[in-house]
């Protein structure tokens, strides 16, 4: 098991509706990256955050959005939700923004209905 | 466009007979390439990465993968494949064009070991 904690577990919201996922990082990593896994799909990168900053993003719309706390922390927010948001969000930590491997937490699965 | 490639969606090994994942890659230049696996109901577990030197290159759980630029390829190996080895894999990779960690993954090979 790696260090990166998710929360919540699963959730269930409707359309429309807004939602924050959360994630802590690895001991020592100081950089969380997001991805969507659709069903059946590899995952997706949304963004990522290197100290507090957001550092890349993928080609996701501005209503997702994140932050990254000085503890390294992050969340993941998502504005006016569509059922095509319904996926599995993971998080991973790092160190620093070269090339190093990523550490997954368990996920967070979304549904929207 | 840079991208990873799984070219099968499941791969179906007897017990104790050696295993192969296929990954093709296709970018300019080398890029730095990972194994994941992902079991069910959990996050993607790091196997093992490619980033320059020695083209074999040997991970967790015994696995190993082999560099191949000539044909762009990235193939994950198991010389003795084991029930407890089934499990969804993903070949990644972040290009040479990106600064940071952008992680690309190709669409996943389920691994189905049989006893």
């Amino acid at each position: 098991e790696t260090g990166v904690t998710q929360s919540p577990t699963h959730l269930i919201k409707t359309r429309g509706q807004q939602v924050t996922l959360r994630c802590s990082s690895q001991s020592g990593h100081n950089t969380v990256s997001w991805y969507q896994q659709a069903l059946g799909q590899g995952p997706q990168f949304i963004f990522q955050y290197y100290r507090e900053e957001e550092n890349g993003r993928g080609n996701f719309p501005p209503r997702f959005s994140g932050l990254q706390f000085p503890n390294y922390s992050s969340e993941l927010n998502v504005n006016a939700l569509e059922l095509d948001d319904s996926a599995l969000y993971l998080c991973a930590s790092s160190f620093g923004t070269s090339r190093r491997e990523q550490y997954f937490g368990p996920g967070t699965r979304l549904t929207v209905t | 466009a840079q991208s990873v490639a799984q070219p099968e969606d499941q791969v179906n090994v007897a017990e104790g007979n050696p295993l192969t994942v296929k990954c093709t890659y296709s970018v300019s230049g080398n890029p730095y390439l990972f194994w994941y696996v992902q079991y069910p109901n959990r996050g993607l577990q790091f196997l093992l990465k490619y980033i320059t030197g020695d083209n074999l290159v040997k991970g967790s759980y015994g696995f190993e993968a082999e560099f191949n630029k000539s044909q762009t390829s990235f193939h994950l190996k198991k010389p003795s494949a084991l029930v407890s080895d089934s499990a969804l894999y993903f070949c990644a990779g972040i290009m040479t064009t990106d600064s940071w960690g952008k992680l690309q993954f190709g669409a996943g090979t389920q691994v189905v070991v049989t006893p």
